[in-house]
């Protein structure tokens, strides 16, 4: 167990809906990463968040949107979904703000859209 | 752009025979290269981190070590347990790179079997 819990664990979906994917980082860590993993593409890297502050930005779409609470808590907002967008999303947590050294990842959250 | 490359893509070894999981990267600026463990459905496992060329971590059955150009995950008398998809990243600190990102090969999937 990181520590790192994520919630919900699974979510089916229709085209076009909007979902909420929530991630609680390890106690300690002040910053949240979000990963997105599917068959085609591997682990990319989407956002980073530190201390409530974006930090840096990866392949992340328009249509994806992200916020760390000031109780370090982060939610990824996916909406206009497309099929496409069916994929395991994962968060990772670690304590350096620069984003340097490891990253712990929660278990995941699988999102289907039919 | 920063790559990473592991090899094979798949590797089926009988219980007790040893062998080994490659990594090349091309990245401007090595921060650091990192060892996961992910098992089917859950979130990659932290295993090690490795700074400089020479470095070389341990952990049960598993070694990883590291040169200027690719990091190799030795695995000595594997088990059935130690199947899994071992995946390699790392950290970069050169022009283009964003800053913390982890860049993720594809994996190596390992099945050994009794």
């Amino acid at each position: 167990d990181s520590g790192v819990t994520q919630t919900p664990k699974h979510l089916i979906t229709a085209t076009g809906q909007r979902v909420t994917l929530r991630c609680s980082p390890r106690s300690g860590d002040l910053s949240v990463y979000w990963y997105q993993q599917s068959l085609d593409q591997g682990l990319q890297f989407l956002i980073q968040y530190y201390n409530g502050e974006e930090r840096a930005k990866g392949n992340i779409l328009e249509r994806f949107s992200a916020q760390q609470f000031p109780d370090l808590h982060s939610e990824l907002n996916l909406s206009s979904l497309e099929l496409g967008d069916s994929a395991l999303y994962f968060c990772a947590s670690s304590v350096s703000g620069t984003g340097f050294g490891e990253q712990y990842f929660g278990p995941g959250t699988r999102l289907t859209v039919t | 752009e920063d790559q990473v490359t592991q090899s094979p893509e798949a590797l089926r070894l009988q219980e007790g025979e040893s062998s080994s999981l490659n990594c090349s990267y091309t990245v401007s600026g090595l921060r650091g290269l990192f060892w996961y463990r992910q098992d089917p459905g859950k979130g990659p496992e932290f295993l090690f981190t490795l700074y400089s060329a020479g470095e070389e971590k341990e952990k049960e059955r598993l070694k990883a070590t590291l040169t200027k150009k690719e990091s190799f995950l030795h695995i000595t008398a594997p088990k059935p347990e130690d199947s899994a998809t071992y995946l390699c990243a790392v950290q970069a600190s050169g022009r283009g790179s964003t800053l913390g990102r982890l860049y993720f090969g594809r994996g190596t999937q390992l099945t050994v079997w009794p």
